[in-house]
Parts: structure tokens; sequence; C-alpha cells
């Protein structure tokens, strides 16, 4: 089966846009997670949501970072007025549940803020 | 004290050889302890698993040794091959929230063959 998507693979934007970036999860999985890949932060959380709702944006940077998830499938992160400091690497996982399953990524969004 | 804190930054193996990555943690409410390996465009992919209530737990050549006490886990692969090369990182999270993980900085691992 497939496995989780992510799409764009690659953005490159001008400092001052807004972006989109969307994940894929896996069919039938509920809980979906939101990472940051970045030189200089490692690996970090952003969000996650359990069927649509969102319990914990604890993660999120700043208020130009929203993330909503429809229909208990795709979800999409927007970054409004990006800065350079958002360019890192966006990372999607999904997971049958929240508890007692392991969490599998997608390939990641490359963002470039220049 | 939602810190994971990895050691080595990066380790270079003989092939053949045993590779040895160590995390440390403050946060006693984690009760899920992954390791993910990651090659480089791809996304991090589960390599290996344990929960608190057991020391150590075996898959083919990985090895996870858990230390309660010392608030420590390592990750130990045997018979390390040119494969392997990779960056590895541990996680820690707990299942009551939500299960988001916190990451360790991760390891760069080069196996010379």
């Amino acid at each position: 089966g497939a496995g989780v998507s992510q799409s764009p693979s690659n953005k490159v934007t001008e400092k001052g846009k807004d972006v989109e970036l969307r994940c894929d999860p896996i069919s039938g999985h509920t809980a979906l997670y939101w990472y940051r890949q970045s030189l200089g932060q490692g690996l970090e959380f952003l969000i996650y949501f359990q069927g649509n709702s969102a319990p914990d944006k604890s993660g999120l940077p700043s208020d130009r970072f929203s993330a909503e998830r429809t229909g208990g499938s795709v979800s999409t992160l927007t970054i409004q007025r990006t800065q350079q400091e958002d360019s890192a690497v966006y990372l999607c996982a999904s997971s049958l549940a929240l508890v007692g399953y392991e969490q599998f990524f997608g390939p990641g969004t490359r963002l470039t803020v220049l | 004290q939602q810190q994971v804190k990895q050691s080595p930054q990066s380790l270079i193996v003989q092939k053949g050889g045993i590779s040895i990555i160590n995390c440390a943690y403050e946060n006693t409410a984690f009760d899920y302890f992954p390791w993910y390996q990651q090659f480089p465009g791809k996304g991090p992919a589960l390599l290996i698993a344990i929960r608190p209530d057991v020391s150590e737990k075996k898959e083919g050549r990985f090895t996870i040794s858990f230390n309660k006490s010392a608030k420590q886990f390592s990750l130990h692969i045997m018979d390390s091959q040119p494969g392997d090369s990779a960056t590895y990182f541990c996680a820690a999270s707990n299942w009551e929230y939500g299960n988001k993980l916190v990451f360790g900085a991760g390891t760069i691992l080069r196996v010379k063959s």
C-alpha cells in the first residue's frame, strides 16, 4: 500500500509570501503529526491531529503557522508571511491511532525562503 | 525537561564492527522510546522501539538497551554494514500526551567497507 505522501517535494518562495504544504496520510490512519527538521533545531514537533481536531498545537513556532485536517485525511500546513528562518524540511507522519502504534513518516517538503 | 540528549554526533565504524549510540532523557513521564533511521532525502523510518518495562529488546542486528534508573537508552548495531550508513535519531514520547515525539539531535553513522 501507499505510504505517507507530501507535496510539493520542494518549494522555493520569497520572504513575505504565504505557502501551503500538503500531507496525505496512510489510509485509515486517524493520527497525523507535523514535524520540522532544520540544521539548527533538529527534528521538532509542530502539531498533531486526532481525526480532524488538533489537541496540541504547542509546537507551532508563531501565529504565522496554522494547520488543518479535513475528512480525517488530508492535512495542510500553512505558513503566512514566510521568513528566512522558516526554511527547513517539513515532515508529516501518520499512525493508526494515537496510542500503541508507530508513526510512519513521509519524505518531507523542503522549503526554502529567499 | 523535554530534551533528549544524544551522542555521539558522528561515528565511523569498520564493517563487521559494533555501532553504539547513546541517549539520555530527563522527563520520567516518557513511556515510549523509538529509534529512527534516516537516509538522505527520505523521512525517518522506525528501526526499533522499547517501553520502560523491559531492559533490552533485540530485532535482528539491532538491540536497544534501556536503563530506567539512569534515564538512559542506547542502540547497538551488531555486524555493522555499509548499508547501515545513515543518520540515527533516538526519540521519546508519552502516549498519554498524543505520542508526540521528542527527538535527539541525531548521529551520523558511516560504516567503512
